[in-house]
């Protein structure tokens, strides 16, 4: 089975505090996706990336950014957390499954 | 703007009952995501259907291209398909793979 791992479930940060969201998948997918996802709107996109060191953004970059070094590895940085990043936040790969997409377990982000 | 609606936004249905979700989306696609959120948060991937009708297990997705909706229908419905129900797609116009998402139904069923 595909899988993607979320390195932690829940993190509380303080505000200021510069956060490192993880995400690693073992297909060798080549799209890979951070959303973040709030009551009453879903989830929404953040930013992705389509190879290595390529990234693109998405609807709700303000605030935050990626860094793909590896193929596997996308990871999701707050630059300095503030309390409207509070959320849920899913990772997700795309690659040649019969579902297209797999999802990571989600990290609850708490920021005090 | 592309826009993905969903509905009902809550249903409450007892054990055994047959349950609808339904999903319209505005413009055209070229695939439709139906998601399964579980308490805690990870997604698991239900079905996803660019034609026609599939079928897992007491799950069935159906999708009329020509109206832009789709349904998702659970048979026989447990306590245990209490779970939020996301519906998604992917536009025609996205070279990416990224999908937009709808706001999701939360599904509870009572014994």
């Amino acid at each position: 089975d595909v899988k993607v791992t979320q390195s932690s479930r829940y993190l509380v940060k303080r505000t200021g505090e510069k956060v490192f969201l993880e995400c690693v998948q073992d297909m060798d997918h080549e799209n890979m996706f951070w959303y973040r996802q709030d009551p009453g709107l879903g989830l929404r996109l953040i930013y992705f990336s389509y190879d290595v060191k390529m990234k693109e953004k998405g609807d709700i970059p303000e605030g935050y950014s990626v860094s793909r070094e590896k193929k596997e590895r996308f990871s999701l940085i707050l630059e300095s957390a503030s309390t409207n990043q509070t959320s849920m936040y899913l990772c997700a790969s795309r690659g040649q499954t019969i579902y297209g997409y797999t999802f990571g377990s989600g990290t609850r982000l708490t920021v005090v | 703007k592309n826009e993905v609606e969903q509905s009902p936004q809550n249903l409450t249905a007892q054990e055994g009952e047959f349950i609808t979700i339904n999903c319209s989306y505005s413009v055209g696609i070229s695939a439709l995501h139906w998601l399964q959120q579980h308490p805690g948060g990870g997604i698991v991937s239900l079905f996803m259907l660019s034609s026609g009708k599939k079928k897992h297990g007491r799950l069935i997705a159906t999708i009329n291209i020509q109206e832009k909706h789709s349904s998702l229908h659970i048979t026989a419905s447990h306590p245990r398909d209490s779970a939020v129900y996301i519906c998604a797609v992917r536009w025609t116009t996205d070279s990416w793979g990224k999908l937009q998402f709808g706001a999701g139904t939360q599904v509870v069923v009572t014994p």
